[in-house]
């Protein structure tokens, strides 16, 4: 068991370019979630898959953002048409269904994106 | 809407010495948990300790202890015999069961000195 692992560590980007993130959960867990924390703030709810469904999305979530999780295993995260207000720190998590509390979220080191 | 404040500016701690990070929450809900994380320049959120909103006693995890007062909405942090190593922002986060997520406060930053 490798942890939670997330790729890109950091992205610097253009103004108005796609950007695609990729997570990579603990093997078992068949949640996943997405976070996005800005600079000086805790993380906020984006959303969360369990296997390859989508159950929720935060209003976070704006139409240019899309995340799929096509076979219950790895997800990707994608921001199109990126803003300078999308710089932040991307986190991904896992956890088991049912489980919650000490057995609960595991996340990854994120990746840190910056527009420019 | 569940609600994490953390107001404490940052904090200086001698090296060996204790420290008391402050967390209080406002959910209505009777059944959540509480977390506490930790979260070095490296960016991961590693997991500290965890308060289920029914335990009878305080939780404690090596060095963390966390002081669960549930009538007044707090679950400080209490770092024990600090370490280098400890210098980072510290986060107080929240899950009403059956959410799916959790909800976190901005953090307090701690910087140990030897």
């Amino acid at each position: 068991d490798t942890g939670v692992s997330q790729d890109p560590r950091h992205k610097i980007t253009k103004r108005g370019q796609n950007v695609t993130f990729r997570c990579d959960p603990i093997s078992e867990h068949n949640r996943l979630y997405w976070y996005r924390q800005t600079l000086g703030q805790g993380p906020e709810f984006l959303t969360y898959f369990q296997n390859e469904a989508q159950l929720e999305k935060s209003r976070l979530l704006s139409d240019r953002f899309s995340a799929e999780r096509p076979k219950g295993s790895f997800s990707t995260l994608e921001i199109q048409r990126t803003e300078q207000g999308d710089s932040a720190m991307y986190l991904c998590a896992s956890s088991l269904e049912g489980f919650t509390g000490i057995y609960g979220y595991t996340f990854g080191s994120g990746t840190r994106l910056t527009v420019v | 809407a569940q609600k994490i404040t953390q107001t404490q500016p940052g904090m200086f701690v001698q090296e060996k010495e204790a420290v008391t990070l402050d967390c209080t929450y406002d959910t209505s809900d009777p059944s959540y948990g509480l977390f506490w994380y930790k979260q070095p320049s490296s960016g991961e959120m590693i997991f500290l300790i965890y308060q289920g909103s029914y335990d009878q006693q305080n939780a404690t995890e090596g060095r963390y202890s966390l002081n669960f007062q549930k009538a007044r909405k707090s679950a400080n942090l209490v770092i024990s015999a600090s370490q280098l190593g400890d210098s980072a922002m510290y986060f107080c986060a929240s899950e009403v069961y059956g959410n799916n997520r959790l909800a976190f406060g901005k953090g307090n930053q701690v910087v140990v000195i030897p």
